[in-house]
């Protein structure tokens, strides 16, 4: 079946707007995680789903950044008045359930940039 | 809380030559350990995962990693490389029974013919 999307694959946007990242999770998924990649780091966990569900928020770099998931299914990452330091990709993940051993299908990502 | 060390940026290597990309990790609790690959312009995905039993696993590709719990080591292995395997390769760590993957910064493997 089809994969993990994201939309969009790039985004170019002015310092202080929000931009809004979309994740769709592999159909019948529970979990859902976003990460983040800067450049030359590794992937930055921010935050993850059961269902609707965000237990741990802890992950978000500041309150700039929230995430929503409607329906058990698709998911959004905004992040309000952006920074240069924003400028990222910005990953999606999804697991059959939320179990520490099961495996996470990633999306494409969406490459962040802030001029 | 859990880190995860890949001592090597980036690894250059002939195509057929063995390699090993090094990983440690640190964690006071025990945990699972994930080999993720990233192949040019390809999404993350899954390589091989040690969640318990016998130290030593495989992927279908011919890759291996051995747990190492007294050296909080878990190394990736192969023994002749193709152009192929030419990718980043992550290593990543998660609490038992947790739910937040640490990952660590990544190697580039070049495998040059």
């Amino acid at each position: 079946g089809a994969g993990v999307s994201q939309s969009p694959s790039n985004k170019v946007t002015e310092k202080g707007k929000d931009v809004e990242l979309r994740c769709d999770p592999i159909s019948g998924h529970t979990a859902l995680y976003w990460y983040r990649q800067s450049l030359g780091q590794g992937l930055e966990f921010l935050i993850y789903f059961q269902g609707n569900s965000a237990p741990d928020k802890s992950g978000l770099p500041s309150d700039r950044f929230s995430a929503e998931r409607t329906g058990g299914s698709v998911s959004t990452l905004t992040i309000q008045r952006t920074q240069q330091e924003d400028s990222a990709v910005y990953l999606c993940a999804s697991s059959a359930r939320l179990d520490s051993t099961d495996t996470q299908y990633f999306g494409p990502g969406t490459r962040l940039t802030v001029l | 809380a859990q880190s995860v060390t890949q001592l090597d940026s980036q690894v250059p290597v002939f195509e057929e030559a063995p390699v090993e990309l090094r990983c440690n990790y640190s964690s006071s609790v025990s945990v699972y350990l994930f080999w993720y690959v990233q192949y040019p312009n390809q999404g993350l995905q899954l390589l091989l995962k040690y969640l318990s039993g016998s130290t030593l696993v495989e992927s279908i590709n011919g890759f291996e990693a051995e747990f190492n719990k007294s050296q909080t080591s878990f190394h990736l292995r192969k023994p002749s490389v193709h152009i192929s395997d030419t990718a980043e390769y992550f290593c990543a760590v998660k609490e038992t029974g947790g739910f937040k993957t640490i990952f660590g910064a990544g190697t580039r493997l070049f495998v040059k013919a």
